[in-house]
C-alpha cells in the first residue's frame, strides 16, 4: 500500500499566487523527499528533510516535517507557469532501504 | 555525465509477448529501482537491485516478471507473456552507496502499450 497520501490531489492557481502540497505517512522514516514531475517525463529531485529536520528551504521551496503528526508539506513561493508539474512526497521508512511514493498532487499555474 | 539512461522510451507489444526494459544507472551507481506508473497515479515500488543481487522484490508480482543488474551491463526489466493490464510508464532510478536512501535519480521512462 502506498505510505504517503498527498493532498490537495489537484491545484490550480494565479502565477505569483503560493502553492502549498500536503504528505502524510504512516511509519517512521529517516527521511521525507520531494520530487516533481513533467508531464511524460521522468521524475527529478526536488529536496531532502531528515527525520531530525524540522524545516528546509531551496530557492522558492519551503519544506516542513512534523514527525509528531506523520505529515510534510510543501510550500512553493511567487508561482510561476514553468511551476505546473506533478509533486510528489517520497518516504524513506526504516529498514525499507526503498522510497515510497504518494499518488502526488497536480499543479497548475494559470498565466 | 549521463543520467539514468532507459531505452526503449517506447515500446508497443502484442498479448503474449515479451517484454525486455533496459536501464543504465549513473555512472559509479550501484543501486537501481524500478518502478511502475499507471496514468494520473503515483510510482508503485516493484524490486531494488544491486549488482548481481536483488536486494527487495515485495513490489514485484510473482509470475511472470522478472529483473536482473548483471556485473556488466545495463539492469533488465522482464515481462513475459505481456497482457493489457501490463500497459503502464516503467521508471528506473538509480543511486550512490549510503545507508539509507537518499536522492534517487530517475531515468526518462520506458511507456510499454499492450495491444
Amino acid at each position: 500500500s502506498q505510505q504517503g497520501e498527498e493532498d490537495p490531489q489537484a491545484l490550480s492557481i494565479q502565477e505569483g499566487e503560493n502553492a502549498t502540497m500536503n504528505c502524510s505517512y504512516k511509519t517512521s522514516i529517516n527521511n521525507l523527499q520531494w520530487y516533481r514531475q513533467n508531464s511524460g517525463r521522468g521524475l527529478v529531485h526536488l529536496i531532502l528533510i531528515r527525520s531530525n529536520e524540522r524545516e528546509k528551504h531551496s530557492g522558492r521551496l519551503r519544506v516542513t516535517l512534523d514527525t509528531s503528526k506523520k505529515s510534510s508539506s510543501l510550500l512553493i513561493t511567487a508561482s510561476r507557469a514553468a511551476d505546473t508539474a506533478s509533486y510528489f512526497c517520497a518516504t524513506d521508512a526504516r529498514g525499507a532501504q526503498k522510497l515510497v511514493f504518494g499518488q502526488g498532487t497536480r499543479l497548475t499555474i494559470n498565466p | 555525465n549521463a543520467g539514468v539512461m532507459q531505452n526503449p522510451r517506447h515500446l508497443v507489444r502484442r498479448r503474449g509477448q515479451e517484454a525486455r526494459l533496459r536501464c543504465s544507472p549513473m555512472k559509479g551507481h550501484s543501486h537501481v529501482y524500478w518502478y511502475r506508473q499507471l496514468p494520473e497515479e503515483g510510482l508503485k515500488f516493484m524490486v531494488y537491485l544491486q549488482k548481481e543481487n536483488i536486494i527487495d522484490e515485495s513490489g514485484m508480482p510473482k509470475e511472470r516478471f522478472s529483473a536482473e543488474f548483471p556485473k556488466e551491463g545495463p539492469s533488465i526489466l522482464r515481462i513475459q507473456q505481456v497482457v493489457r493490464g501490463d500497459s503502464a510508464a516503467y521508471f528506473c532510478a538509480s543511486r550512490g552507496q549510503g545507508a539509507s536512501t537518499g536522492e534517487l535519480f530517475f531515468g526518462e521512462g520506458s511507456r510499454l502499450t499492450v495491444l
